[in-house]
């Protein structure tokens, strides 16, 4: 069965500090891949994702991702975290059923950041 | 452009009442999705609509929970009676393709206590 694991529940870093939030996924398929963060008291919003072609992958706010197709991977990277950055990631991939995509989630990872 | 809308944002009701939620897609999109995240677990894939079609609804839990769409555009979920195990934020998405090209955009979700 197809499944996402995000093996960090909670990470705290220091504000300046660079972040490397883990994602392992289960797909017999090329995967479709996304990186979702969530604000406290908002939805969820699209930071990259990754369909094709380059695996080193461009996200709004300063983020990347890297596509291992070798690890079943696709890490989420920032260089240097922002205090705003603080807030909860998901990581996604989207099965193929006959009708489209529908997104399977692995259970999020917390991140705090420390002024 | 506005983005996805969900309301009520809270709900508490008590186990045997029913609630209705609802979902104002980014106009446009053909393609509506609901998801639950039920407390401490993974956000969790529950039906997709094209237009007013249920296209795969294979992850609504029991006949306790009723989805629409009328006409195509907004959507609407119903649990009645509510038990305490939906308790839980229901996010709703919509795309405009089926295959999530525009990485599908999410609401700010309604949280639901069954109390």
């Amino acid at each position: 069965a197809q499944s996402v694991t995000q093996p960090d529940i909670h990470i705290t870093v220091s504000e300046g500090a660079s972040l490397e939030l883990r994602c392992n996924y289960s797909y017999g398929a090329t995967p479709y891949l996304f990186w979702y963060v969530q604000s406290p008291g908002q939805g969820l919003q699209l930071l990259l994702k990754y369909f094709s072609g380059d695996t080193l992958v461009q996200g709004i706010k300063g983020f990347e991702a890297e596509f291992k197709r070798s690890q079943s991977s696709f890490n989420l990277r920032k260089p240097s975290v922002h205090w705003s950055d603080a807030a909860e990631y998901f990581c996604a991939v989207g099965i193929l059923t006959g009708g489209g995509n529908k997104l399977t989630f692995g259970t999020g990872t917390q991140l705090k950041v420390e002024l | 452009e506005a983005g996805v809308t969900q309301f009520p944002s809270h709900s508490v009701i008590e186990k045997g009442q029913t609630v209705t939620l609802r979902c104002d897609p980014i106009s446009g999109h053909d393609n509506l999705y609901w998801y639950r995240r039920v407390m401490g677990k993974e956000i969790k894939f529950l039906l997709h609509f094209v237009k007013e079609s249920k296209q795969d609804e294979s992850g609504m839990p029991n006949n306790r929970f009723l989805a629409e769409r009328t006409g195509g555009t907004y959507s609407t979920l119903k649990v009645q009676p509510a038990e305490l195990e939906d308790s839980g934020v229901y996010f709703c998405a919509s795309s405009q393709d089926r295959w999530g090209n525009d990485g599908y955009t999410f609401g700010s979700g309604t949280r639901l206590t069954v109390v």
